[in-house]
C-alpha cells in the first residue's frame, strides 16, 4: 500500500534534548513537507523539501532542522532551541511541490515535555 | 493578506445536514480544500474546488464558492456519527506550494 508513515505515535522530550521525528513516503512523492498542529489553530509549515538535498523554511522554522538525504524519508529534528515543542506534527507529501498541488498527510507524531 | 477563518465548533443532530462555512482573504486562490482529522490522526483529503468553479457535489459533500464573498462552505447530507471530527478549509495560490489552512471546525454528532 501507497502512503506515509510517521514514526513514532507519541514521543517525549526532556528538557534541553533533541529529538527527531520520523517520515517515509512510498508514493515516489518529490515534496514533502512538516506542519505543526496547536489546539484551535490551523496547521503552520515548520519547513518544505522539493527535492533532495534541497529545503525550505516555512513560517516557523526556529527551533527545527530537517535533512533530505533520500527521496522517501524527510526526518525533523526538534531542537532544544524550540522553547515550546509541545505540539501535533504532521509530514506531508505531494508530486512535484508545484502550485496548487493536492497534499497528503501522515497520521502524525504527537511531542510531549516532560 | 494571508488569513482563513471557520468557526470553532458545530453540533448537529444524526441524519441532519451539516453545514461548515470558511471565510478566506486572498482574492487570487486556485484551489480550495476540505481536510478531515479524526481524534489523533492526520488530515484525510475530503474534496476540493477550482476557484473558477461555484460548487461541486461528491456523494454526501456539496462544496459551495461564492467568489465575491471569498466564502466557502461544506455541506454534509445525513450526517453520520462517524463524520464527527475536525474539518480544515486551506487554500492555495497561483505561484506557491503554500497552503493556508484555517483554524479547523470541531463537528459533533449527537445521536
Amino acid at each position: 500500500d501507497g502512503g506515509i508513515t510517521q514514526s513514532p505515535k507519541y514521543l517525549f522530550r526532556k528538557e534541553g534534548q533533541n529529538v527527531t521525528l520520523s517520515c517515509e513516503q512510498n508514493l515516489n512523492h518529490d515534496a514533502m513537507y512538516w506542519y505543526r498542529q496547536d489546539p484551535g489553530q490551523g496547521l503552520r509549515l515548520i519547513y518544505y523539501s522539493q527535492i533532495v538535498n534541497d529545503f525550505q523554511k516555512g513560517d516557523i522554522a526556529e527551533g527545527y532542522s530537517v535533512s533530505r538525504e533520500k527521496k522517501e524519508s524527510f526526518p525533523l529534528t526538534v531542537t532544544s532551541a524550540q522553547k515550546n515543542p509541545t505540539a501535533f506534527y504532521l509530514c506531508a507529501s505531494s508530486i512535484e511541490g508545484g502550485p496548487s498541488e493536492t497534499q497528503y498527510f501522515g497520521p502524525g507524531t504527537r511531542l510531549l515535555v516532560l | 493578506g494571508e488569513d482563513v477563518e471557520q468557526s470553532l465548533f458545530l453540533s448537529v443532530r444524526e441524519g441532519d445536514s451539516s453545514v461548515i462555512n470558511c471565510t478566506y482573504t486572498d482574492s487570487s486562490s486556485t484551489y480550495l480544500y476540505w481536510y478531515k482529522q479524526e481524534p489523533g490522526a492526520g488530515l484525510q483529503l475530503l474534496t476540493y474546488i477550482f476557484s473558477n468553479m461555484d460548487m461541486k457535489q461528491d456523494q454526501r459533500l456539496t462544496v459551495l464558492l461564492n467568489k465575491k464573498d471569498k466564502h466557502l462552505s461544506l455541506r454534509i447530507a445525513d450526517t453520520q456519527t462517524g463524520d464527527s471530527a475536525i474539518y480544515f478549509c486551506a487554500e492555495t495560490y497561483s505561484g506557491t506550494y503554500k497552503y493556508i489552512f484555517g483554524t479547523g471546525t470541531r463537528l459533533k454528532v449527537l445521536a
